[in-house]
C-alpha cells in the first residue's frame, strides 16, 4: 500500500523566515496531495492540496510543489507568523476516499 | 450546529470495558472516516465508510468495529479495551471531492 515519509519531525524558524517541509510517497498511482494543520487541541484542517497534473500550486504565503517522477512534495510557507506555529500533515491518496497521511511536523516560529 | 462532532471529547475506561465513540455529521456526505493520533505515528486510519451499510477496514482495524446505519452517524466501538487503545480518536467526512473535514477529536485513556 501507499507509504508517505515526512521530514523534518520539527522545524524552528524565525518569524518572517520561510519554512519548507518535505514529503515523499511510495505510490506512483497516487493523484492527490493535500496538506492538513492542526492546532493545539483541535482536528486537522486542509490548507492547499495539488493533483498529479499540475507541479506548483499557491495561495498567498503558502505554496506546494510536486515532482512526479521523484514521487516527493514539498510545503512551502513564506513570510512565516507566529499563527503559523502548527502541525502539519502531508498526505496522498490515488481516488476520492481514503487518504494516507504522514506522520507530522511541528513547526515553531520563533519571535 | 452544522458540522462534524464527536462524544464524548474525553473519556477513561479500564481494559476490558467496551467502550463507543460517536460521530455525526450534518452535510450528508457519503464517506466518514476514523482515525487515531498516536505520537511518532501521526493520522492512522483505523475505519472508513463510503456509504450507509457500507464499511472497510483501514491500517488499523484489529480491536475495533464501526457501524454505518444512518449516513450521518458512524460510531466506533472498542469491544474490550486495552491500555495500547490510548490515544486521540477523530472522525471526519468527505462529500467525495478528496477533502475530509475533521472533528474536534475525542481523547480516550484506558487504565
Amino acid at each position: 500500500g501507499e507509504n508517505v515519509e515526512q521530514h523534518p519531525s520539527t522545524l524552528s524558524v524565525q518569524e518572517g523566515d520561510s519554512a519548507v517541509i518535505k514529503c515523499t510517497y511510495s505510490d506512483s498511482a497516487s493523484n492527490y496531495f493535500p496538506w492538513y494543520k492542526q492546532e493545539l487541541g483541535k482536528g486537522p484542517q486542509l490548507i492547499i492540496d495539488i493533483r498529479s497534473n499540475v507541479g506548483e500550486k499557491k495561495d498567498q504565503r503558502i505554496a506546494v510543489t510536486l515532482n512526479k517522477t521523484a514521487k516527493h512534495f514539498s510545503l512551502h510557507i513564506t513570510e512565516t507568523q507566529p499563527e503559523d506555529s502548527a502541525v502539519y500533515f502531508c498526505a496522498a491518496s490515488k481516488r476520492d476516499d481514503k487518504i494516507i497521511f504522514g506522520k507530522g511536523t511541528r513547526l515553531h516560529i520563533l519571535p | 450546529d452544522a458540522g462534524i462532532t464527536q462524544s464524548p471529547r474525553y473519556k477513561i475506561t479500564e481494559t476490558g470495558r467496551q467502550v463507543t465513540l460517536m460521530c455525526h455529521q450534518t452535510w450528508s456526505h457519503s464517506y466518514m472516516f476514523w482515525y487515531r493520533q498516536d505520537l511518532g505515528h501521526g493520522l492512522r486510519l483505523i475505519y472508513y465508510s463510503a456509504a450507509a451499510d457500507i464499511t472497510d477496514k483501514g491500517e488499523v482495524p484489529d480491536g475495533y468495529v464501526v457501524s454505518r446505519s444512518k449516513t450521518e452517524n458512524f460510531p466506533l466501538t472498542l469491544e474490550s479495551a486495552t491500555r495500547s487503545q490510548t490515544s486521540v480518536y477523530f472522525c471526519a467526512s468527505s462529500g467525495g471531492g478528496n477533502e475530509q473535514f475533521f472533528g474536534p477529536g475525542t481523547r480516550l485513556t484506558v487504565l
